[in-house]
This record gives structure tokens, sequence and C-alpha cells, in this order.
């Protein structure tokens, strides 16, 4: 069974607009929640995480948004650049020093 | 900066054969993990070692076993490998148990094929 899931398998944005990556999970056990970008023949990279008590978190260009009610979150890139084209992936965690469980990933496509 | 480092970074094996992969964490990282993501999967938890102790176990088959030796480096080892064990391995470690404390650190993968 799917804990964490990005329903989206690919997303297509124009350079400059906003991009939006979705994510829901179904355990709610969880309290930790990141995103990771992975680039072609390179591993996974964390990008930026949130914490259950928090709703938003932002970093640069990019901010993650929590609404446990839903158990949904999102990823904003603002503006979106060539460069963030890549593979992202959901992940969570039951605690801070529990496993990370992955959702399939969603491709981002940046277009010129 | 050091990265994970993860050897071989691609391995081709018959069926029935057994497969070695390595990891060298981050220096000073005390914790690895390894995941396996099958083509279009996502990367699914197989195990970690914190302080060379077994930390957790997910769904790592029997016949797949794994250690963290004295310089933290971390051996997963195949045995009776089958087609669907065809995958790309990753190693991931931090500093300290947790995800959410201490960033996991992905490797690059290793691609194991089995022929």
């Amino acid at each position: 069974d799917q804990q964490v899931k990005q329903n989206s398998p690919s997303l297509s944005v124009q350079e400059g607009r906003i991009s939006i990556l979705n994510c829901d999970y179904t355990n709610s056990m969880f309290d930790y929640f990141l995103w990771y970008k992975k680039y072609p023949a390179e591993g996974p990279t964390f990008l930026i995480s949130i914490s259950s008590i928090k709703d938003k978190n932002e970093d640069g260009r990019f901010t993650v948004f929590l609404n446990k009610s839903a158990k949904h979150l999102s990823l904003h890139i603002v503006p979106s650049q060539p460069g963030d084209s890549a593979v992202y992936f959901c992940a969570a965690s039951a605690n801070r020093d529990d496993k990370i469980i992955f959702g399939k990933g969603t491709r981002l496509h940046i277009l010129p | 900066a050091a990265g994970v480092i993860q050897s071989p970074r691609h391995l081709i094996k018959e069926k029935r054969e057994t497969a070695t992969l390595k990891c060298y964490p981050i220096p000073r990282h005390d914790t690895v993990y390894w995941y396996q993501q099958g083509p279009g999967q996502d990367p699914q938890f197989l195990i970690s070692f914190y302080e060379k102790m077994q930390s957790d176990k997910g769904s790592i088959p029997d016949r797949f076993s794994a250690q963290q030796f004295s310089d933290y480096h971390s051996e997963l080892n195949m045995s009776s490998l089958e087609l669907g064990d065809s995958a790309l391995y990753f190693c991931a470690s931090s500093f300290g148990r947790g995800s959410g404390a201490n960033v996991l650190t992905f490797g690059a993968g290793s691609r194991l094929t089995v022929l």
C-alpha cells in the first residue's frame, strides 16, 4: 500500500511561471515531510522539509505547504528555471529518527 | 565536499548469481540506509544501520543481507539473484539517526542488471 502518493507522474511548466507539485499521504503518524530532487545518473538531493507543527516552510524560490487535515503537501517553485527540470520525490517519516518513505516521484519539465 | 560513494556504479549478473554493493558514507556519518528503486517505482527502504548495528528493516528479501563495518562503510550482499532484483540501489548516510534532524545524503546509486 502506497503511503506517500504523487499522482502526477509528470508536469510541464513554462520558465518563469510557478511550478506546483502535489503529494498526498495516508499514514497519520507521519510528522516530518521532505522533498528530494533527482537528476539523471545522480542520487536524490535534499531540497526542503517541513515538520508537522508547521504549515509552511520557505527557502528561496521553494516553499512547501502542509495541510495536515487533508494529509496533503505541495511544493511551490517560483519562478521556475530550466535547472529545475528533474524528478521530485515527496517523502515522509513517522518521527525524526525513522526511515523516510518515498513517493513515486513527479518529473518536472521547465519549458523555455 | 566528500559525498556518499557507491560502488560499483553498474553491475551485470546472471540469475542465481551473487552480487555485493558497497557504500562509503560521508566522513563522520554513522548511519547508513539502503534503498531499492525498480523501473518506474519509488525508492523502497531496505535496511539501515546506526553505529554498526542494524537499526531498521524494511522490504529486504531474505536472500539479501547487509552490514556496517567498523569504518562505517556498508555492504549489501544479494544472493540467488532474480530478474526482479534488477534495480537502482541507493545508499544514503546521515550523522545520527534520523531523516528529520539529520538529512539523508544519497549516493549516485548502483545499477544492478540481472540477466
